[in-house]
């Protein structure tokens, strides 16, 4: 079974350009989760969709970040314009549904802002 | 609001030695709490995981505890070895929700 994948493995924009992030999630798992992970820091959740519909959308830092996951599959993180302190490594995570189910992580992209 | 506590913030130990990572967390709903370890460039992996129904799990090396009216857990790993140098988060969710995460526990095994 594949795991979680993300793409790119790492982007490097400059301040002001837009970047689009995508997670493809394992197989059949309704939950998908966006988090971020900022200079060492911990890691923060952004978002979370079951299925195609946004579940909890707390953990978006502003409306420069949009996230999609049109027909329940892959999502899509775009972040428009890139600010400085947008840069970090960005996880995406799935899980089954139903309960509290382990969540599976991808392998993440760093995202570099210059 | 939410938010879970971590330490230490660094912990070095010699091979063969315990390390002790704990957590408090604050949003007495929780009832999930995993454990990740992750290496250096590589992906958050999943090493444990224990549910609020439970007061002890074990898996080989590797236990957690949890104390529901502390609202505290904690990790142990026995007999480390050098591979198990790698950053720990701990971590809290309620119903199936976003995982809060704590700081991290870089832990360093020397030989």
């Amino acid at each position: 079974e594949a795991g979680v994948t993300q793409f790119p493995s790492h982007s490097v924009i400059e301040k002001g350009q837009t970047v689009t992030l995508r997670c493809d999630p394992i197989s059949g798992h309704d939950n998908l989760y966006w988090y971020r992970r900022v200079m060492g820091k911990e890691i923060k959740f952004l978002l979370h969709f079951v299925k195609e519909s946004k579940q909890d959308e707390s953990g978006m830092p502003n409306n420069r970040f949009l996230a999609e996951r049109t027909g329940g599959t892959y999502s899509t993180l775009k972040v428009q314009p890139a600010e400085l302190e947008d840069s970090g490594v960005y996880f995406c995570a799935s899980s089954q549904g139903g309960g509290d189910q382990p969540q599976h992580f991808g392998d993440g992209t760093r995202l570099s802002i210059l | 609001g939410e938010n879970v506590e971590q330490h230490p913030s660094t912990l070095s130990v010699q091979e063969g030695d315990s390390a002790v990572i704990k957590c408090t967390y604050s949003d007495s709903a929780s009832n999930y709490f995993p454990w990740y370890k992750q290496e250096l460039g590589k992906r958050p992996q999943l090493i444990i995981d224990i549910r609020s129904n439970v007061g002890e799990k074990k898996d080989q090396r590797i236990a957690v505890t949890l104390n529901k009216t502390a609202k505290h857990f904690s990790l142990h790993i026995t007999e480390t070895q050098p591979e198990d140098s790698a950053v720990y988060f701990c971590a809290a969710s309620k119903r199936g929700r976003k995982l809060i995460f704590g700081q991290g526990t870089e832990l360093s095994v020397k030989p």
